[in-house]
């Protein structure tokens, strides 16, 4: 299994409170990407990070910030969560020339 | 707009059945992924193709650019392969665009 953790796995919160879940890899892979996992829906790409401080808005990024300082950890940040933000996190990583896709284990947050 | 549809969203087999998931994309893909989601949540990467076809054991995905079209098959079905599958395509070389998900149950 590729190298890759989320923390934490499971957090409940109450609106309007900022919440950062972490992705850490340990494969050395440029790419990095933030999901989330709706029911009725597919994945949906949140952020994703080509390099250190590299980063760029996916197709759900509204309400949601991303940092990466170095290259084995990619942060996401929920500034003010909502109730919209219910849902499950993964984080995945990948590395030219293929780019095949590594998930992480995934995290639960729910915001009441 | 670039889409990827699975069919059939369920799915129910006896052990030893072949099955059978269909994916089909819009125009344009640099290749296609297939991912298994088990209860649980982890997701794991089956395949990348961007022609033919690849096998692992008893796993196979062939893919048809001309027909825009991709299948994941499973011989000798067992209900350790019970899972979601998802399709995803590259639309972009580093951003996928995912399906739904086929939700397979296999029973012994």
């Amino acid at each position: 299994d590729a190298g890759i953790t989320q923390s934490p796995r499971h957090k409940v919160t109450e609106t309007g409170t900022p919440v950062t879940l972490r992705c850490h890899q340990t494969e050395n892979h440029r790419y990095m990407y933030w999901y989330r996992q709706d029911p009725g829906h597919g994945l949906r790409l949140i952020h994703y990070s080509y390099g250190v401080k590299d980063t760029d808005k996916g197709e759900v990024s509204d309400g949601y910030s991303v940092s990466r300082s170095k290259t084995e950890d990619f942060l996401l940040t929920l500034e003010s969560a909502t109730s919209s933000q219910t849902s499950v996190y993964f984080c995945a990583i990948a590395a030219p020339p293929a780019y095949e896709q590594y998930f992480g284990p995934g995290t639960r947050l729910t915001v009441t | 707009k670039n889409e990827v549809e699975q069919s059939p969203q369920n799915l129910t087999a006896q052990e030893g059945e072949f099955i059978t998931i269909n994916c089909s994309y819009s125009v344009g893909i640099s290749a296609l992924h297939w991912l298994q989601q088990h209860p649980g949540g982890g997701i794991v990467s089956l395949f990348m193709l961007s022609s033919g076809k690849k096998k692992h054991g008893r796993l196979i995905a062939t893919i048809n650019i001309q027909e825009k079209h991709s299948s994941l098959h499973i011989t000798a079905s067992h209900p350790r392969d019970s899972a979601v599958y998802i399709c995803a395509a590259f639309y972009n070389t580093d951003k996928l665009i995912f399906g739904t998900g086929t939700r397979l149950q296999v029973f012994p």
